[in-house]
């Protein structure tokens, strides 16, 4: 079945505890990516990746990092988490050029005291 | 950067037709989509619609694009309790890095039995 998954689920940690959320895909999809959504501004991208080793921000990429070793794996870290990333985040992935192959993960709801 | 604008939300009753509507910026739009999100779960994509095209229907999906007005939306025939979600509209277009999609903020669809 094709899938991205995203672990945790749900994570609440505090403040300048640095945490990583993973997001795998199992379609050999090149294009990766991270969104945050909050209410009422939809979802904003964070990062994405075009292929290994290939990284890029989006439209909010501060606080935050990602890494792409290998294909199926684009894990986003958070050096110091603040409470303004207080958020729900969706990885994505699709083929290249193709985002109306675009595959949502099932989210990661992330809370920072 | 580029917009894309939905009202906040839309209550109408069982049986009736539902009609989401989005506007967008981005004149060099080339696929414009609308994505379910049901409580607690991630994003579903229902349908989407190449720019050159007016309208695309898939069962009780109709979806009307207004090129020259930058209008899209998105019409639910026999609006069902199932179909309470937020709804939301993206677009990609040529201008973006890779395959970003950029989000209105959705619209939380009620529907009353």
């Amino acid at each position: 079945e094709a899938q991205v998954t995203q672990n945790p689920r749900y994570l609440i940690t505090v403040t300048g505890k640095k945490l990583t959320v993973t997001c795998s895909q199992n379609m050999n999809h090149e294009y990766m990516s991270w969104y945050r959504q909050d209410p009422g501004l939809g979802l904003r991208q964070i990062y994405y990746s075009m292929n290994v080793e290939v990284t890029d921000k989006g439209d909010v990429p501060e606080g935050y990092k990602v890494s792409r070793k290998e294909k199926r794996n684009f894990p986003l870290i958070l050096e110091s988490p603040s409470p303004n990333q207080t958020s729900l985040y969706f990885c994505a992935s699709s083929l290249l050029d193709r985002a109306e192959t675009q595959y949502f993960g099932p989210g990661t709801r992330l809370l920072v005291l | 950067g580029e917009d894309v604008e939905q009202s906040l939300f839309l209550s109408v009753r069982e049986g009736d037709s539902s009609v989401i509507n989005c506007t967008y910026t981005d004149s060099s739009s080339t696929y414009l989509y609308w994505y379910k999100q049901e409580p607690g779960a991630g994003l579903q994509l229902l349908t989407y619609i190449f720019s050159n095209m007016d309208m695309k229907q898939d069962q009780r999906l109709t979806v009307l694009l207004n090129k020259k007005d930058k209008h899209l939306s998105l019409r639910i025939a026999d609006t069902q309790t199932g179909d309470s979600a937020i709804y939301f509209c993206a677009e990609s277009s040529t201008n973006n890095a890779g395959n970003m999609l950029t989000f209105g903020g959705g619209t939380r669809l009620m529907v009353k039995p």
